[in-house]
């Protein structure tokens, strides 16, 4: 089955420099990868998300890469600003006994200092 | 926000109680999920409804009992649960499943139990 791992689990960054949070999966079957957001008191929201037969993808601030080979993927956020304080969850899908679901990283706590 | 509400918001409850989660979405969505998640923790995927069938039922203990009476309702019936199962519990929904979809979450219910 797959295995997602996230780092770094914290990270704090100054207004408006770049963050990176990075996943690595197991499962070379994965074909699709969605970034979460998790503001508090509220559940996750997808940012963005990435089908595995392109290599980037890119949004406003946010971008995420994917490199098959290495199976690992990174959320970029640029000009981070003060609202982009979070916790940010990467996935990856799963079929098990003939069910799907998705494997979630242990999430980032980013901090974004004014 | 979401399109997708969970009430309560927080409960506390002691082991020997029978409580309910409610969860409904707004969205006219086909399957519904209920997540459990815990401090430092991955994300976990308990139940998952298609159609109002269930669909996937992710090993969860028998104290945890969904319930689907339509696609847009989502309950789950907890009694005489462990103190290990305090948590926040998510509800999300998305247009079908299985398959690549967003997953819209709700602001989830924060269980403590006693």
């Amino acid at each position: 089955g797959e295995n997602v791992e996230q780092h770094p689990s914290t990270l704090s960054v100054q207004e408006g420099d770049s963050a990176v949070i990075k996943c690595t999966y197991s499962d070379s079957a994965s074909n699709y990868f969605p970034w979460y957001k998790q503001e508090l008191g509220k559940g996750p929201q997808l940012i963005i998300d990435i089908r595995s037969n392109v290599g980037e993808k890119k949004d406003q601030r946010i971008a995420v890469t994917l490199n098959k080979t290495a199976k690992h993927f990174s959320l970029h956020i640029t000009e981070t600003q003060p609202e982009d304080s979070a916790v940010y969850f990467c996935a990856a899908p799963t079929w098990g006994s003939g069910t799907y679901k998705y494997i979630f990283g242990t999430g980032t706590r980013l901090k974004v200092l004014a | 926000e979401t399109g997708v509400t969970q009430t309560p918001r927080h409960l506390v409850m002691g082991m020997t109680n029978k409580k309910s989660l409610k969860c409904e979405q707004h969205l006219g969505h086909n399957a519904m999920y209920w997540y459990k998640q815990s401090a430092k923790k991955p994300l976990e995927l308990m139940f998952v409804y298609s159609l109002e069938e269930r669909v996937e039922n992710n090993s969860v203990p028998s104290r945890f009992s969904p319930e689907c009476p339509n696609s847009s309702h989502l309950f789950l019936h907890l009694h005489t649960l462990q103190p290990e199962d305090s948590a926040l519990y998510l509800c999300a929904s998305s247009r079908s499943y299985p398959g690549h979809r967003e997953q819209y979450f709700g602001p989830g219910t924060r269980l403590t139990v006693t």
